[in-house]
């Protein structure tokens, strides 16, 4: 089945710095999907992105597509402390539509 | 507009006992569903409903858990019995299929905590 994989697990960073996590899809996408969950929260929805290369932005994080569809990273510039939480990537694709497959996240903490 | 709601929160039971847990959707979504989240994990479906009709429910593990969703809006999710490793977050989320091809936002709910003991 779909398997969709992120790294860096943690990522550690002093506020101001950027911060990026990657996520690869075992095979090739239809769209993807990114969540942010806060500590004891739920998974909110930022942003999805459908086309193959397409890149997409709000305010300081960027989110890529990869140009196959099997691969996708958001950047954060310039963290600052309310960005503290875990990132999931999700896929969707192939006879899967509707189902999302979730990463297994990367949880980023920011050091004031 | 109000957010996908879910009750209990927290639940804490001992083994081999019966749990519900209870979801209602974002009105008018017409597809709801049901994830497990395990500690540092991503979350997994459970079961996907589209209106009434569970649509994807091959990830449920079927001796233990049912679900349902009567007249397509509520849902509620059972453990019967629970076992020790059923303590996670169960999430409920919901979202409006338009039929367009793209992949719909889902809205997660606040999750029900089991733990069992």
């Amino acid at each position: 089945g779909q398997q969709v994989m992120q790294i860096p697990q943690y990522q550690h960073v002093q506020e101001g710095e950027d911060f990026t996590t990657y996520c690869n899809s075992s095979t090739t996408l239809s769209n993807i999907q990114w969540y942010k969950q806060r500590p004891g929260g739920h998974p909110v929805f930022l942003i999805q992105l459908v086309k193959s290369g397409e890149v997409k932005k709000q305010k300081r994080l960027t989110f890529q597509f990869g140009e196959a569809k099997k691969n996708s990273s958001l950047h954060i510039t310039a963290t600052q402390t309310t960005d503290v939480g875990t990132y999931f990537c999700a896929g969707s694709g192939g006879t899967s539509y509707g189902k999302l497959t979730f990463g297994q996240g990367t949880i980023l903490t920011v050091h004031p | 507009e109000a957010g996908v709601v879910q009750s209990p929160r927290y639940k804490i039971i001992e083994k081999k006992q019966p749990v519900a847990f209870w979801c209602n959707p974002i009105s008018g979504h017409n597809t709801l569903y049901w994830y497990l989240q395990n500690l540092g994990q991503g979350p997994e479906l459970l079961i996907r409903y589209e209106n009434e009709e569970a649509v994807d429910d091959s990830q449920l593990p079927k001796d233990r858990f049912s679900a349902e969703r009567l007249k397509g809006v509520d849902s509620t999710l059972k453990i019967q019995p629970a076992e020790l490793g059923d303590s996670a977050v169960y999430l409920c989320a919901s979202s409006l299929r338009t039929g367009k091809g793209n992949q719909e936002t889902q809205y997660f709910g606040p999750g029900t905590r089991l733990l069992v003991l």
